[in-house]
Order: C-alpha cells, then sequence, then structure tokens
C-alpha cells in the first residue's frame, strides 16, 4: 500500500489566487510527521512545511499552511495568493516514528501558476 | 545560512564504471541520507547514516552501493559499476537530530546519467 498519495498529477491555478495540494498518509506509528518540498524546474528539494503528529494546531510558514485532519490522515498544503514563482512540483512526505527516520516520498503534483 | 553542498552537479558514466558522488552536510548535522529520483518519479530513500554507520537501507541500496564519510565533513556515495538505470538525480540531505522538527535538509543534487 502506498504510504503517501498525492492524487492530482497536475494543477493550473490563476495568479493570486489560494490552491490546496492534496496529501494522504497511511501509518499505524502514532509519532510521526509530515512534510512538503517544492521542487523547480532546477532540480532542487526546497523544505517549505512541517507538521508533526502531535501538533494541536496546524503549521504555518508565510503563504503556506498544511491543513491536517488527522482523522483523515490527511494533511494539504495550501498556498494562499498564489505567485508565478510557486510553479513546480511540489512533493509531500511523511516520516514515521519520532526521530531521524527516512521519509517517504509521493508522486508530486505539478502546479502550474498562469498569469 | 549554511546549506548541503553536492558535488559535481551533473556527471556522466559509461556503463561498468566507478562513480562517486560528493555531499557537504550542514556542519553540526548528525543524521546524513542519501536518495534519488529518476526522471519523472517519486524521490526513493536509499541509505541514512548515523555515527559512521549505516542506520538503514532500502531495498536499492544493493551491494554495488556504499557510502563513507571519510573526513569528517564529506559525505560520499559510490556506485561500483553504474548501470543504466542508475540514471536519476541523487540527493543528499542531513538532519540536525538534536531537540529538532527532524527537519530533512536537502542538497542541490547530482544529476549522474550512464551511457
Amino acid at each position: 500500500a502506498q504510504k503517501i498519495t498525492q492524487t492530482q498529477p497536475g494543477m493550473f491555478v490563476q495568479e493570486k489566487e489560494a490552491v490546496t495540494l492534496d496529501c494522504t498518509y497511511d501509518t499505524s506509528d502514532p509519532s510521526y510527521g509530515l512534510f512538503w518540498y517544492k521542487q523547480p524546474s532546477s532540480g532542487e528539494m526546497i523544505f517549505l512545511i512541517y507538521q508533526g503528529s502531535y501538533d494541536q494546531q496546524n503549521a504555518t510558514e508565510g503563504r503556506y499552511s498544511l491543513n491536517f485532519q488527522k482523522a483523515r490522515k490527511s494533511a494539504n498544503l495550501v498556498i494562499s495568493a498564489s505567485q508565478l514563482g510557486d510553479s513546480a512540483m511540489y512533493f509531500c512526505a511523511m516520516r514515521e516514528g519520532w526521530g531521524a527516520q527516512k521519509l517517504v516520498f509521493g508522486q508530486g503534483t505539478r502546479l502550474t501558476i498562469n498569469p | 545560512e549554511p546549506e548541503v553542498t553536492q558535488t559535481p552537479s551533473h556527471q556522466v558514466t559509461q556503463m561498468g564504471q566507478e562513480v562517486i558522488l560528493r555531499c557537504v552536510p550542514i556542519s553540526n548535522h548528525l543524521y546524513f541520507y542519501w536518495y534519488r529520483q529518476i526522471l519523472g518519479q517519486k524521490v526513493e530513500f536509499l541509505v541514512s547514516f548515523y555515527n559512521n554507520e549505516i542506520s538503514e537501507k532500502s531495498e536499492i541500496f544493493d551491494d554495488q552501493f556504499s557510502v563513507e564519510r571519510p573526513d569528517g565533513s564529506n559525505f560520499t556515495l559510490k556506485i561500483r559499476s553504474t548501470k543504466l538505470e542508475d540514471s536519476a538525480m541523487y540527493f543528499c540531505a542531513s538532519v540536525l537530530g538534536v531537540r529538532s522538527s527532524y527537519e530533512q535538509y536537502f542538497g542541490p543534487g547530482t544529476r549522474l546519467t550512464v551511457t
């Protein structure tokens, strides 16, 4: 079974609109962490936001927020007021357990922002 | 801001040749990783390294692969006899590991092309 599922292979959004990128996860470990990374066409992996399984509040980092719904096992990324520079691949990833465990990535969503 | 660096950015090699990919993790980080991403696919875990030994490896990380931290700063991935299917982007990552979210900081990647 897939540990991380990103069901949107591609999304197209108008500049300045908000966009939600979906991510669902599967784990039986009560301790885990969820990450979102951005990969522009240049190829590097840029960390965006982190949510721990015990965190009471949804994580926010500037224009990025993580809509964490634990019972549904979803961790959607919300980008407010999208910009042309947000066009990239976005990967959701999970760390199972507490500590420096490996990350398991989803297939990614290619986001295109239209002017 | 400290960052993970990787060299070379692009390596072209012939099938059967040995390659060494180099990484310099962030200086006070304790955990190190190699991931790979075949073109157009998701990022896959290869190996994690802590306290001068492998802590976990995936089924991809067979006898053709090895890792080393030779001098306390560099972290290398060696592929002994490259195959066409080893062509991919290879990412190094590091984690501070102490009272942190265990956020993994990724390097810019080395694109390996095996001909």
